[in-house]
């Protein structure tokens, strides 16, 4: 049972346009949220973070969006840069140890 | 700092042979420690997670099992590999509450 949904398998946005990436999930003991980039056959590295006590967090042209709500997040870059190609993945958790991945987006860049 | 290290990077072993994949991390004591799977459309699947020595949880019943021998050492093994194993595994640490941040993986194909 897939937790955490990423809806989109893949997602292609102009250079210096807003990429917008966005993740559901179902379990809403989920506090704590993350968001991960992966380059193909390397780990996949950490981003950006958000907990449920925010709706938003920004770090330079990143910025997590959070919808406690509707169970929902979203990944906005701002603007988009080549180099941002890679699969993002959403994470949640509940507890600080266990972390469950959604099944990740590919972002394509185009110059 | 810390650092995590995997491997191999890449493994092929033929259906019913053994596997034993290591990850060691360094520069930190008493993480938490994961083995996570990325399969086409399954995103990063947690296999195992532990939170000391000795103690393993399981996510998903298969045919692998982890072994946490020392503090900073996880190992993902087999008895018998099955074709289905094949993907790219995932070691990962965290200390509570924090991000997650992962090795390199390794390439495991079964023929």
């Amino acid at each position: 049972d897939q937790q955490v949904k990423q809806n989109s398998p893949s997602l292609s946005v102009q250079e210096g346009r807003i990429s917008i990436l966005n993740c559901d999930y179902t379990n809403s003991m989920f506090d704590y949220f993350l968001w991960y980039k992966k380059y193909p056959a390397e780990g996949p590295t950490f981003l950006i973070s958000i907990s449920s006590i925010k709706d938003k967090n920004e770090d330079g042209r990143f910025t997590v969006f959070l919808n406690k709500s509707a169970k929902h997040l979203s990944l906005h870059i701002v603007p988009s840069q080549p180099g941002d190609s890679a699969v993002y993945f959403c994470a949640a958790s509940s507890d600080g140890n266990q972390f469950y991945f959604g099944t990740g987006t590919s972002l394509t860049v185009i110059p | 700092s810390q650092t995590i290290h995997q491997w191999p990077a890449t493994l092929v072993q033929p259906v019913g042979s053994p596997l034993s994949l290591e990850c060691t991390v360094e520069g930190t004591s008493n993480p938490n420690l994961y083995w996570y799977r990325q399969a086409a459309g399954r995103g990063l699947q947690l296999l195992f997670y532990s939170v000391g020595i000795g103690q393993i949880s399981s996510e998903v019943p298969q045919n692998l099992s982890a072994s946490r021998p020392q503090d900073r050492q996880f190992i993902l093994s087999s008895k018998k590999l099955l074709l289905s194993d094949s993907g790219f595994y995932l070691c990962a640490w965290t200390r509570e509450g924090t991000e997650a941040f992962f090795g390199q993986g390794t390439r495991l194909t079964v023929v």
